[in-house]
């Protein structure tokens, strides 16, 4: 059974604070992660894809990669009120058909 | 603006009934997907589609069925309701390779 594994929270940090999510997924062979948030009530959006070992960067967010450790990241950097939210990591795994896994979830709280 | 439409925003439903939840997109994909989502469980795969007429089974089909009669088209059916299956549905479609950024609105169907 592939997994994606993310410590479901709630993650509390304070307003301007960087806010760190990890996952760690089980199948070596995968080559697409994806970081999604998702409000309560809507379907999750995408924030960030990444597909090469280290770091991919866009406005305020960072996402993390390292192949070998089996271990993708996101770093939202001067967290805002707005960012509360579930943060969704997914993977595509690759082998006949592709499919995309996702893990938990983490909530994420940021408070003034 | 590309979308991805399903049929119900919110359904209720009595257990033994035969529901439907459509998915419809307009960017002629290929490849369409049914998710589930329960909180703390994250989204998981029901069935999926890479072409009209093709169906492979997800991590969960069990008391689920599809249909892709038409390439924009993908039906998800559960034969007999249970309470079980109560929960939030979510249609994806991408074009390989995978750009996984669309997602329907989800359905929140309620067996009773």
């Amino acid at each position: 059974q592939k997994e994606v594994e993310q410590n479901s929270g709630p993650l509390s940090v304070p307003e301007g604070a960087i806010a760190s999510l990890n996952c760690t997924y089980s199948d070596r062979g995968s080559q697409s992660f994806f970081w999604y948030r998702q409000y309560s009530g809507k379907s999750p959006e995408l924030i960030m894809s990444i597909y090469s070992n280290g770091d991919k960067e866009d406005g305020r967010f960072t996402a993390q990669l390292n192949k070998a450790s089996q271990y993708v990241s996101l770093l939202i950097r001067d967290s805002q009120p707005s960012d509360s939210a579930t943060y969704l990591c997914a993977v595509e795994f690759s082998g006949g058909y592709n499919k995309l896994i996702f893990g938990a979830g983490t909530r994420l709280a940021v408070h003034p | 603006d590309v979308k991805v439409t399903q049929s119900s925003r919110y359904l209720v439903k009595r257990t033994g009934e035969k529901v439907f939840l459509e998915c419809v997109q307009d960017m002629d994909h290929e490849n369409m997907f049914w998710y589930r989502q329960d909180p703390g469980l994250g989204l998981r795969l029901i069935y999926f589609s890479y072409d009209v007429k093709m169906k492979e089974k997800g991590d969960i089909p069990e008391g689920y069925s599809v249909s892709r009669e038409k390439k924009e088209r993908f039906s998800l059916i559960l034969e007999s309701a249970s309470t079980n299956q109560t929960s939030m549905y979510l249609c994806a479609s991408t074009q390989p390779p995978g750009l996984w950024k669309f997602f329907g609105p989800g359905t929140r169907l309620t067996v009773l």
